[in-house]
């Protein structure tokens, strides 16, 4: 089954304490996304990448890292968590950037940080 | 700047009858736009998409209607069915090869049987 995974699905963490969320697709995507779901919000992207080592900044980068070692993983980073993380986050993979290619969600990974 | 706005947070709809969610956007860069479903506890699915080229695009009881002049789009649901219900986020691209999808706040719609 074509999918987007994303562990762990929830997270309570502690200011500071370094975290990474995993994720996963089984597409062969070239394109990969992280956004941040906030309530009045909508959807923000935070990191995205083209293709393998080729990642660049989003709308609301700052306190967050990844990395694209492998074409299928796109990890999140968070160095030292803060209590304005506190979100909703997505992951998200199309075949390509182009604008014709709709994106696949995961299931989201609720993060708190207290 | 909230660039992709939907400007009804909830809107409530006799089943069979009629749902029409709204979305309005600034960017004039932008060419492609989407429609994305969420339920709760899961990630958005793509819903249906129309290129600025185009003023409509039709998949089944989903229809989506674009108004570039006056930036605004909006997805029309008929009938709507009880499976409908969950929240609908407008989202748009402007055709770069490398640009996000700038998403809407969402409207959250519920079908009443």
């Amino acid at each position: 089954e074509a999918q987007v995974t994303q562990n762990p699905r929830y997270l309570i963490t502690v200011t500071g304490k370094k975290l990474t969320v995993t994720c996963s697709q089984n597409m062969n995507h070239e394109y990969m996304s992280w956004y941040r779901q906030d309530p009045g919000l909508g959807l923000r992207q935070i990191y995205y990448s083209m293709n393998v080592e080729v990642t660049d900044k989003g709308d609301v980068p700052e306190g967050y890292k990844v990395s694209r070692k492998e074409k299928r993983n796109f990890p999140l980073i968070l160095e030292s968590p803060s209590p304005n993380q506190t979100s909703l986050y997505f992951c998200a993979s199309s075949y390509s950037s182009s604008a014709r290619n709709e994106q696949y969600f995961g299931p989201g990974t609720r993060l708190t940080v207290t | 700047d909230q660039q992709v706005k939907q400007n009804s947070p909830s809107l409530s709809v006799q089943e069979g009858r009629i749902s029409i969610l709204n979305c309005d956007y600034t960017n004039s860069m932008f060419d492609y736009f989407l429609w994305y479903k969420k339920y709760p506890a899961e990630g958005p699915t793509f819903l249906i998409s129309i290129s600025s080229i185009k003023d409509k695009n039709e998949d089944g009881r989903f229809t989506v209607f674009l108004n570039k002049s006056a930036k605004h789009l909006s997805l029309h649901i008929v009938p709507s069915q009880p499976g409908d219900s969950a929240v609908y986020f407008c989202a748009a691209k402007a055709d770069f090869g490398n640009e996000k999808l700038t998403f809407g706040t969402g409207t959250r719609l519920t079908i009443i049987p």
